[in-house]
């Protein structure tokens, strides 16, 4: 079954320090992954996706195939980026499987 | 341009009553999603339209829920006898078609069952 594991709740960071925030997938298939923030009081919006392989924000995420995982990391955490943040694998016909998302708290 | 907008904002209705949740896709996206954000569920995808079709269904917990879309356009959520376990945020997002383009989400509307 396809399936988005994010195993933490939650990430408490300081300013200035490196985060990571693990997504791990199940899918029999060639997946495609994306990374969805929604800031306090902001609608869900599309951070990145592994096919762009893009930096936005400063934020990074690899697919890795053999270990199933697409974590996202920044090297240097900015208070800016206090949010909640989802894993999602895109499923055939369009829907997306979301992990059950990571509170990223940075504090000052 | 205008983004996907979703009426109520807020709903509170009592146990056993029908409620109609409304999204308002962007213009010109053919596809269109709800997905239900409730506490130590994450996010849920509930059913998704392509056109007026909606070939998903597969997400909706029970037949108490129904969704329907016409002229490609507005989408309803239909929940009949609401329960206390309905309560959530509903999320509805919208796509240029249903692949893998983008999904932009409403503001949602939360539903508080008491």
């Amino acid at each position: 079954a396809q399936r988005v594991t994010q195993p933490e709740k939650l990430l408490s960071v300081f300013k200035g320090a490196p985060v990571e925030l693990k997504c791990n997938y199940s899918y029999s298939g060639s997946p495609e992954l994306f990374w969805y923030v929604q800031y306090s009081r902001q609608r869900l919006q599309l951070l990145l996706r592994h096919i762009s392989r893009e930096s936005i924000k400063g934020f990074t995420a690899d697919l890795n195939k053999g270990e199933t995982s697409f974590h996202l990391k920044k090297p240097f955490a900015q208070e800016e980026d206090s949010a909640m943040y989802y894993c999602a694998l895109y499923n055939q016909g369009g829907k997306l499987i979301f992990g059950q998302g990571t509170e990223l708290s940075v504090k000052p | 341009g205008a983004g996907v907008s979703q009426s109520p904002s807020n709903k509170v209705t009592e146990k056993g009553k029908d409620v109609e949740l409304r999204c308002d896709p962007i213009s010109g996206h053919t596809a269109l999603y709800w997905y239900r954000q409730s506490l130590g569920q994450g996010l849920e995808f509930l059913i998704y339209f392509q056109g007026n079709s909606a070939p998903d269904k597969s997400g909706l917990p029970s037949d108490r829920f129904s969704a329907e879309r016409t002229g490609g356009s507005v989408s309803t959520l239909t929940i009949q006898r609401t329960q206390q376990e309905d309560s959530a945020v509903y999320l509805c997002a919208s796509s240029l078609a249903a692949s893998r383009y983008e999904q932009y989400f409403g503001p949602g509307t939360r539903l508080t069952v008491t």
